[in-house]
């Protein structure tokens, strides 16, 4: 298995651009998640997905930021407009749902590292 | 509503030396625990957690942890530490009726000295 694909690896853009982060959880696994990383505040949950419907997005800072499932294999976050605060590495996560749901470990991608100057 | 606190912003220790990474938690009723560990430029990785059953969990890389119920802890732990553990290393708790995220704490990097 190729485990949680994200795309584009880094990212560099000026502020009020859009910008596009794409994952590919894993095959089967039902729930997915979007977190996003900075030295101040740590790792923070954006939000996330079960069956592609979202469940919790109170993590979302502001309506700049939007997310989509539109099916099991594909979720985006989307910036727009981007700012330079919003600077920092977003990671994908998928987890299984089946059996002890709760219990299941998420597996992360490898991070979209944001720099918006 | 459930948090976790991890004390130790950084940890060090020298090479075959016994290691602690501590964590302690919050919820409501009992807990599912986990640990994830952060190489640099690199997403989280599991490497245990607790569910149910024996308070020491056995996990990747020669890690284990032991839960405490009356303490609300579950301390990460390995015999003899080795270079390559330098990492940061996440405890995350969920509990068991709430929501299905996890709440991470705020890691603690953990620096092992040849």
């Amino acid at each position: 298995d190729a485990g949680v694909i994200q795309s584009p690896r880094h990212e560099v853009t000026e502020m009020g651009q859009e910008v596009t982060l794409r994952c590919k959880p894993i095959s089967g696994h039902n729930s997915l998640f979007w977190y996003r990383q900075t030295m101040m505040r740590g790792l923070e949950l954006l939000i996330y997905f079960n069956n592609n419907v979202p469940i919790d997005d109170s993590g979302m800072p502001e309506d700049r930021f939007s997310a989509k499932m539109p099916n099991a294999s594909f979720s985006t976050l989307k910036i727009q407009p981007s700012e330079p605060r919003d600077s920092a590495v977003y990671f994908c996560a998928s987890s299984p749902t089946s059996g002890l749901a709760g219990g299941n470990e998420q597996f992360f991608g490898p991070g979209t590292r944001l720099t918006v100057l | 509503a459930q948090s976790v606190a991890q004390p130790e912003d950084q940890v060090n220790v020298a090479e075959g030396n016994p290691l602690t990474v501590k964590c302690t938690y919050s919820v409501s009723g009992n807990p599912y625990l986990f640990w994830y560990v952060q190489y640099p430029n690199r997403g989280l990785q599991f490497l245990l957690k607790y569910i149910t059953g024996d308070n020491l969990v056995k996990g990747s890389y020669g890690f284990e942890a032991e839960f405490n119920k009356s303490q609300t802890s579950f301390h990460l732990k390995k015999p003899s530490a080795l270079v390559s553990d330098s990492a940061l290393y996440f405890c995350a708790v969920r509990d068991r009726m709430g929501r299905r995220a996890l709440t991470f704490g705020s890691g603690t990097r953990l620096q092992v000295q040849p």
